[in-house]
């Protein structure tokens, strides 16, 4: 059981290129959710799929998709890098009807 | 519009001793949760512990309390007999409920960044 697992752990990416940040998790979890964390803002929300089939935006949805392929994947793309997406980026998914969430070891990205 | 302050950028506490962590939250939804999640160095989120609105007990979990003051707004956590091991960063956060019942979606506070001195 690994819980939620995120790909690729680190990244540089040149302004202006794009690229796709997959998340999975093994728990059979509906709800699962994007997050970026920068210094001193805590954890902000980008996307959000409350079940299979359905997104949502989040707080900060600006320059970024998602795609919930399946019950157990949900994928962040970024289409056009800009260095204000240099972020540390979380992939969560909910747990029990108190609605704790389990995040995933996270993605360090850097756009230069 | 709900939101979460966490007051305290960092904190020092001795080994062995008691520290409190302050959370307050605003809300005009009667029906929340709170929840507390430690990120250490190495940067994964971990759950510590929920608080729903209407339990009318604190909750607990093993050396984690969660000091809860409704009318006040706060749900402190307390860390008892704190190790070397507690040093990390401290998220409270505060479960959205939006039309038509609860979105499920987290909101966080800045985070109270805690160090143990042996």
């Amino acid at each position: 059981n690994a819980g939620v697992t995120q790909t690729p752990k680190f990244q540089v990416l040149k302004t202006g290129q794009s690229m796709t940040l997959q998340c999975a998790q093994d728990m059979n979890h509906n709800s699962m959710y994007w997050y970026r964390q920068d210094p001193g803002m805590g954890l902000r929300l980008i996307y959000y799929s409350a079940s299979e089939g359905t997104t949502d935006k989040g707080e900060v949805p600006n320059g970024y998709n998602v795609s919930r392929l399946n019950k157990r994947e949900f994928s962040l793309r970024l289409e056009s890098a800009a260095p204000s997406q240099t972020s540390v980026y979380f992939c969560a998914s909910r747990g029990t009807d108190m609605g704790e969430q389990y995040f995933g070891p996270g993605t360090r990205l850097t756009v230069t | 519009a709900q939101k979460i302050t966490q007051t305290q950028p960092g904190m020092f506490v001795q080994e062995k001793e008691a520290v409190t962590l302050d959370c307050t939250y605003d809300t005009s939804d009667p029906s929340y949760g709170l929840f507390w999640y430690k990120q250490p160095s190495s940067g994964e989120m971990i759950f510590l512990i929920y608080q729903g609105s209407y339990d009318q007990q604190n909750a607990t979990e093993g050396r984690y309390s969660l000091n809860f003051q409704k009318a006040r707004k706060s749900a402190n956590l307390v860390i008892s007999a704190s190790q070397l091991g507690d040093s990390a960063m401290y998220f409270c956060a505060m479960r959205e409920k939006g039309y038509g019942g609860a979105t499920n979606k987290l909101i966080f506070g800045t985070g109270t960044l805690l160090a143990v001195q042996p």
